[in-house]
């Protein structure tokens, strides 16, 4: 099956830098890569997704990157915000396999 | 339009005793999935269903089973719960294509929490 990797498992940053988080991933058979939010007690949802027939997608202050050949795949968000604090996993593959996951803390 | 709906939301259970989780997807999802998800970790994913059908099993022991019903609302069972089966279930819905083809977003419910003493 996939096996997603997903670093750092913490990061700090301060309000208005960026953030990048990376995910490798093992099965290049996987072609949907989707980024969860996760706050604290809630459910995780979806803020970015991309297929493997492009390599970089956008949405406002958060975009994601894939690489299919060297397997990885990252998401950045800029001037980050204190509402972008929350745990973010990375996901591979129509099932669904998650990173561990990174804590964002932004601090004002 | 409500969401992916779990219940019950919360239960404690005891070693050896077993638990039925129930989930009802967005009104035209097809596909269910499960995750547990242990604190501090990404959510693992237990099993997939569509068209009342497994699609795809985790790595997780037989004591773990699930069904979908023609109303494509589904049950997740644990029988003889050990400490470890401590965790976050999600369920997860998803649309799937005139295709067969999974559209790919998930739709998180907002879990039952299982604690077992």
């Amino acid at each position: 099956g996939e096996n997603v990797e997903q670093h750092p498992s913490t990061l700090s940053v301060q309000e208005g830098d960026s953030a990048v988080i990376k995910c490798t991933y093992s099965d290049s058979a996987s072609n949907y890569f989707p980024w969860y939010k996760q706050e604290l007690g809630k459910r995780p949802q979806l803020i970015i997704d991309i297929r493997s027939n492009v390599g970089e997608k956008k949405d406002q202050r958060i975009a994601v990157t894939l690489n299919k050949t060297a397997k990885h795949f990252s998401l950045h968000i800029t001037e980050t915000q204190p509402e972008d604090s929350a745990v973010y996993f990375c996901a591979a593959s129509t099932k669904l396999s998650f990173g561990a996951g990174t804590t964002v803390t932004v601090r004002a | 339009d409500a969401g992916v709906t779990q219940s019950p939301t919360h239960l404690i259970k005891t070693r050896g005793q077993h638990v039925t989780l129930r989930c009802s997807p967005i009104s035209g999802h097809k596909s269910v999935s499960w995750y547990q998800q242990v604190l501090g970790q990404g959510p693992q994913f237990i099993f997939q269903y569509y068209e009342k059908e497994e699609r795809g099993r985790g790595n997780f022991p037989d004591r773990f089973s699930a069904r979908q019903f023609p109303n494509y609302s589904s049950e997740l069972n644990v029988n003889a719960l050990l400490l470890g089966d401590s965790a976050l279930y999600l369920c997860a819905s998803s649309f799937v294509m005139k295709s067969g083809r999974a559209s790919g977003e998930l739709f998180f419910g907002e879990g039952s929490r299982l604690t077992v003493l």
